[in-house]
């Protein structure tokens, strides 16, 4: 069993609709989690980063960490054909620089 | 947010020959780097991580001696995949780390070995 499970997908969406990502794992020491962005043939970009339960917004963006599940999840809305990437859930433990990733979902959004 | 840049972008090389990646840290102080490896549609795969100024930490499988890593400064470290061969072609980040801080990524190398 993997550490991180992610749907890969892929996932379509037209314009304007509410895309929402989702992880589960299995280690209950990771205590930070985050959110990349990758655009094809493109390193990841960080969008996110939480380190608490609860939900964390930073403009369309809103990150939602449920410890006691062990389940994180991405939404974004009034998605954009800009949206469309790979999204990426990562997480490590407290003191440990290592992150372990998901295996990303491939995001298209329909103009 | 904080930028991080390789060098090159994309390589073709001969099979045989030796290929040097660049990562810097362009606007922090970077003590950790670190090495990944992506297939097509596949999430990343640790390679290897350096602290600036001490030899690297290899994850288990990959060749210290096929994938040499050297921090030579806070903002500097270079991969060198040696003796190439068509199945090292891949793409690879590398991604910097402040003290107490996360990871940011660069924006990849493409490498191709004919």
């Amino acid at each position: 069993q993997k550490e991180v499970e992610q749907d890969p997908g892929p996932l379509s969406v037209p314009e304007g609709a509410i895309v929402s990502l989702n992880c589960t794992y299995s280690n209950s020491a990771f205590q930070y989690f985050m959110w990349y962005r990758q655009y094809s043939r493109k390193g990841p970009e960080l969008l996110m980063y939480t380190y608490s339960s609860g939900n964390k917004e930073d403009g369309r963006f809103t990150a939602q960490v449920d410890k006691s599940s062990k389940y994180i999840s991405l939404f974004i809305r009034d998605s954009q054909p800009s949206d469309s990437a790979t999204y990426l859930c990562a997480m490590s433990r407290i003191n440990d620089y290592k992150l372990s990733f998901g295996a990303g979902t491939t995001v298209t959004v329909r103009a | 947010g904080a930028v991080v840049s390789q060098h090159p972008s994309r390589v073709i090389c001969k099979s045989g020959t030796s290929v040097k990646i660049e990562c810097r840290s362009l606007d922090f102080q970077a003590t950790t780097m670190f090495w990944y490896r992506q297939f097509p549609k596949q999430s990343l795969m640790l390679m290897a991580t350096s602290n600036e100024g001490s030899k690297a930490t290899y994850e288990q499988g990959v060749e210290k001696d096929k994938f040499l890593i050297n921090h030579a400064s806070l903002t500097l470290s270079t991969l060198t995949v040696t003796s190439a061969h068509p199945e090292d072609s891949s793409f690879y980040i590398c991604s910097a780390q402040a003290l107490g801080e996360t990871q940011y990524f660069g924006p990849g190398t493409r490498l191709l070995v004919l």
